[in-house]
């Protein structure tokens, strides 16, 4: 059974900081999602990660893959409000999403000024 | 371009009642999957659906099923409700081409059991 665990749960920060997220998963797989969610609202797209090395850059949000290490790590450079939010990672680990993906439990982002 | 639209957004239902949730692919998409999110067991994988026919589908009980339409289309029931299923059920579509497999979620059906 997949597993996948996001480090930390929580996290209080405030802004101007840099800080990461790591997620990490318990089978081989080459395919990896980042997604942020609102209070209330739906799951968005951040990242999708789809080999070992893999890096991907967003505004202040940088995410990469090690696939050898079954990791991969979501970092926050200068930290503003509005990136306050859930932030979850999840991994296909059938490589072809046939299983569907398996989530992490979320790290829950509050920056504070 | 329209996204992922689910409906009812919010309903109540009671104890031994049945549920039907409906979701509308972007159009193009012709995976559609569903979850449910529920604050201790996380976001959960229930079923995947592509080109009307189930591929796979999570470690639920059989209460939980669906079907897809050849517009793509979708519909999750529930039968014989549980105070446990009081969950938000989301409902995402999907290319799943040679692209990335990247998941597009609705906003999902937040539904309440009493």
């Amino acid at each position: 059974e997949l597993k996948v665990e996001q480090n930390p749960l929580f996290l209080s920060m405030q802004e101007g900081k840099n800080y990461t997220i790591y997620c990490n998963y318990s089978t081989t797989s080459d395919r990896l999602y980042w997604y942020r969610q609102d209070p209330g609202k739906s799951l968005e797209s951040l990242f999708v990660l789809l080999s070992n090395g893999a890096v991907k850059q967003e505004g202040r949000l940088m995410a990469s893959l090690d696939t050898k290490a079954r990791l991969s790590t979501l970092h926050i450079t200068a930290a503003v409000h509005d990136l306050s939010a859930t932030y979850f990672c999840a991994v296909d680990g059938s490589g072809g999403g046939a299983d569907g993906l398996t989530f992490g439990k979320g790290t829950h982002l509050i920056i504070q000024p | 371009k329209a996204g992922v639209t689910q409906t009812p957004r919010y309903l109540i239902k009671t104890r031994g009642q049945q549920v039907t949730l409906s979701c509308s692919p972007i159009s193009g998409h012709r995976s559609v999957s569903w979850y449910q999110q529920t604050p201790g067991q996380g976001l959960q994988f229930l079923f995947e659906y592509f080109s009307e026919t189930q591929r796979n589908k999570g470690n639920f009980p059989g209460r939980f099923s669906g079907r897809q339409f050849s517009n793509s289309r979708s519909e999750m029931n529930v039968s014989t409700l549980e105070l446990g299923d009081s969950a938000l059920y989301l409902c995402a579509s999907s290319l799943r081409a040679v692209n990335t497999g990247e998941l597009f979620f609705g906003e999902g059906s937040r539904l309440t059991v009493l």
